[in-house]
């Protein structure tokens, strides 16, 4: 069974700029969640998608926006970066029993 | 709010001793406790939570409610075992994670 795909694997964006990255879960699972990790913070939740619904939401600014398609497929949008945006991003995906997160490989940010 | 906490940014142990990694939790209700790892070079992985109650590479943990801790252990550290160690805490599913600061574990020869 494929695991968790994170596209791209690396992105250099200039401040002010835009990024959209996205996550293909494992097959059959519908919920896809998403996590920030930087040396600072840690590993934080950004938000979780069930069935192209956002269901939970982290402490992040409005910049931060996701959406999920209908093969479960989820994006993650942050618009207007910033140098503190640099970051790595992790999706994870779950089934519906929800015991297990599996994460991808996470896309670097670097924000110049 | 929940929040996790592991005290040890940093731990080493010589092949063949215990180790323990710590972690305290704080959350209002029944949560869900697990711990994640990452070796080098690989993808965060579940090594095991609570409810299964498994031993996963020779590790165990158990959740103490009345001390709010969930600290893993192994009794006898292997080179392989060196990784970064994540506590985490959900309030009832994997859905969302809080996760604690880690612990990069270093198994010496």
């Amino acid at each position: 069974k494929a695991g968790v795909t994170q596209t791209p694997r690396y992105l250099i964006k200039t401040r002010g700029q835009q990024v959209t990255l996205s996550c293909s879960p494992i097959s059959g699972h519908r919920s896809v969640s998403w996590y920030q990790q930087t040396p600072g913070q840690g590993l934080q939740f950004l938000f979780e998608y069930f069935s192209e619904t956002q269901r939970n939401k982290g402490n992040f600014p409005g910049r931060f926006s996701g959406r999920q398609f209908s093969n479960s497929r989820s994006e993650m949008n942050v618009s207007t970066l910033e140098l503190g945006d640099s970051a790595l991003y992790l999706c994870a995906s779950s089934s519906t029993d929800y015991t297990e997160a599996f994460f991808g490989q996470g896309t670097r940010l670097t924000v110049v | 709010a929940q929040r996790v906490t592991q005290p040890e940014k940093l731990l080493s142990v010589f092949k063949g001793a215990p180790v323990e990694l710590k972690c305290n939790y704080s959350y209002s209700g029944s949560p869900e406790l697990f711990w994640y790892v990452q070796y080098s070079r690989q993808r965060l992985q579940l090594l095991l939570r609570h409810i299964s109650r498994e031993s996963i590479k020779g590790f165990t943990a158990d959740l103490n409610k009345g001390e709010t801790s969930f600290h893993l252990k192994k009794p006898f550290a292997q080179e392989e075992d060196s990784a970064m160690y994540y506590c985490a805490l959900s309030g009832g599913s994997a859905r969302q994670l809080t996760f604690g600061s880690g612990t990069q574990l270093t198994v010496l020869p």
